[in-house]
């Protein structure tokens, strides 16, 4: 059973607006939570993360919101811009033991120019 | 060369044959991941190495065998294998496994191919 779930398989979004992308998870032991982006023919880049201590991590015009209680987090991307396309993709990682990551099936964001 | 690097890129390959995907890392890492991506699905995680030690197998079939030599070598030895084990297989490095939450950096993959 999936843990990690991006419900939305493609996201568009004009230019200079923001993106927002959601994911959930099911496992409530999960502590640390990434997001990463996939250009084609790449793999995956790390771009944020959040740990189960705070609800909000902001980088640039990245920013990870977390509900622990709606097992939900997202990540904002303000403004958006024609170089974020891409798909992104939620993982979640235990407090201790194996650095073990569980994804999500990814979500694809096009902005549009 | 920087980053996490993988060979092939590419890889079509038989049933019968015995392949291998190399991996390394120039980031002073010590650990390293194997994942495979299948259309459609989420990245799973195959194999996990701490300082040259196996931690994790995450119920591979034994037609896929890893190798690690050094903290900085990767390797997933192929052999007999199916025509639904056509994935893309990625690595990927860490500063240790045993941390929760550590940032793991990806290579580029290798697109394989069985016949």
């Amino acid at each position: 059973d999936q843990q990690v779930k991006q419900n939305s398989p493609s996201l568009s979004v004009q230019e200079g607006r923001i993106s927002i992308l959601n994911c959930d998870y099911t496992n409530s032991m999960f502590d640390y939570f990434l997001w990463y982006k996939k250009y084609p023919a790449e793999g995956p880049t790390f771009l944020i993360s959040i740990s189960s201590i705070k609800d909000k991590n902001e980088d640039g015009r990245f920013t990870v919101f977390l509900n622990k209680s709606a097992k939900h987090l997202s990540l904002h991307i303000v403004p958006s811009q024609p170089g974020d396309s891409a798909v992104y993709f939620c993982a979640a990682s235990g407090r201790t033991g194996a650095n073990n990551l569980f994804f999500g099936t990814g979500t694809r964001l096009t902005v549009i120019p | 060369e920087t980053g996490v690097t993988q060979t092939p890129r590419h890889l079509v390959m038989g049933m019968t044959n015995k392949k291998s995907l190399k991996c390394e890392q120039h980031l002073g890492h010590n650990a390293m991941y194997w994942y495979k991506q299948s259309a459609k699905k989420p990245l799973e995680l195959m194999f996990v190495y701490n300082f040259k030690e196996q931690t994790e197998n995450n119920s591979v079939p034994s037609r896929f065998s890893p190798e690690c030599p050094n903290s900085s070598h990767l390797f997933l030895h192929l052999h007999t294998l199916q025509p639904e084990d056509s994935a893309l297989y990625l690595c990927a490095s860490s500063q240790d496994s045993a941390s929760g939450g550590a940032a793991q950096y990806f290579g580029p993959g290798t697109r394989l191919t069985v016949l």
